[in-house]
């Protein structure tokens, strides 16, 4: 069965230094890998997404992970964080189809990310 | 991408009372999900609607509780039915084109029962 593990359910890192956050997976089947970002209030944005083309996958404002098979990761990084990137942050990996024939996600515990001025 | 209009986006019940929460997409989709997440926690699916078809529930969920509607390919809505103090939510529709394009949300709804 699919899984997600997200490490760390808060992050507080210095504006302009690195970001990281972890997501872990597990999956019986070659997977595919989302990071989605939270703001408050708000409904949720697609990061990035892997879907078994190159490991290296750039994502918007500047976010990109890397997904490694070895080690079943997928941990999302920032060079230089920004006030702005202060939201909560969830890993999805995408499960077989059901009976049904529907496909649906697993989605991580999510990682609220602080940036401090 | 699709764009979703979800409504109303936050609403304060009475326990015992029910919301209809809809959702409405600018393109036809065959597919609809609808999430819930609870305070502090990540989302959790309801169930899966597809158009001309009873929706499908996830284990936990059932039809008398959380009744969906799929009239057309664009429109979905969801109703928290008897609602209690637990049903406090944020509940989430959402689209797939496909596996690989992933979901595309909407913006929720925040439901509190008093």
């Amino acid at each position: 069965a699919q899984s997600v593990t997200q490490l760390g359910s808060h992050v507080s890192v210095s504006e302009g230094a690195l970001v990281l956050l972890r997501c872990n997976y597990s999956s019986s089947v070659p997977p595919y890998l989302f990071w989605y970002v939270q703001y408050p209030n708000q409904g949720l944005q697609l990061l990035l997404k892997y879907t078994s083309a190159a490991t290296l996958v750039k994502g918007i404002n500047g976010f990109e992970a890397e997904f490694k098979k070895s080690e079943t990761s997928f941990h999302l990084t920032k060079p230089s964080a920004h006030m702005s990137d202060a939201a909560e942050y969830f890993c999805a990996v995408s499960a077989p189809p059901s009976t049904s024939g529907t496909y649906k996600y697993i989605f991580g515990t999510g990682t609220r990310l602080k940036v401090l001025a | 991408s699709a764009v979703i209009s979800q409504k109303p986006s936050r609403d304060i019940c009475q326990r015992g009372t029910s919301l209809t929460i809809q959702c409405q997409v600018d393109s036809q989709v065959t597919m609809m999900f609808w999430y819930r997440q609870q305070p502090g926690q990540s989302l959790t699916l309801i169930a899966t609607a597809n158009q001309g078809s009873e929706a499908t529930y996830e284990s936990g969920f059932v039809i008398d509780k959380f009744p969906i509607s799929r009239p057309n390919l664009t429109f979905s809505t969801l109703t928290v039915s008897n609602m209690s103090p637990e049903d406090s939510s944020i509940y989430l529709c959402s689209v797939a084109i496909s596996e690989v394009y992933g979901y595309t949300f909407g913006s929720g709804t925040r439901l509190t029962v008093v």
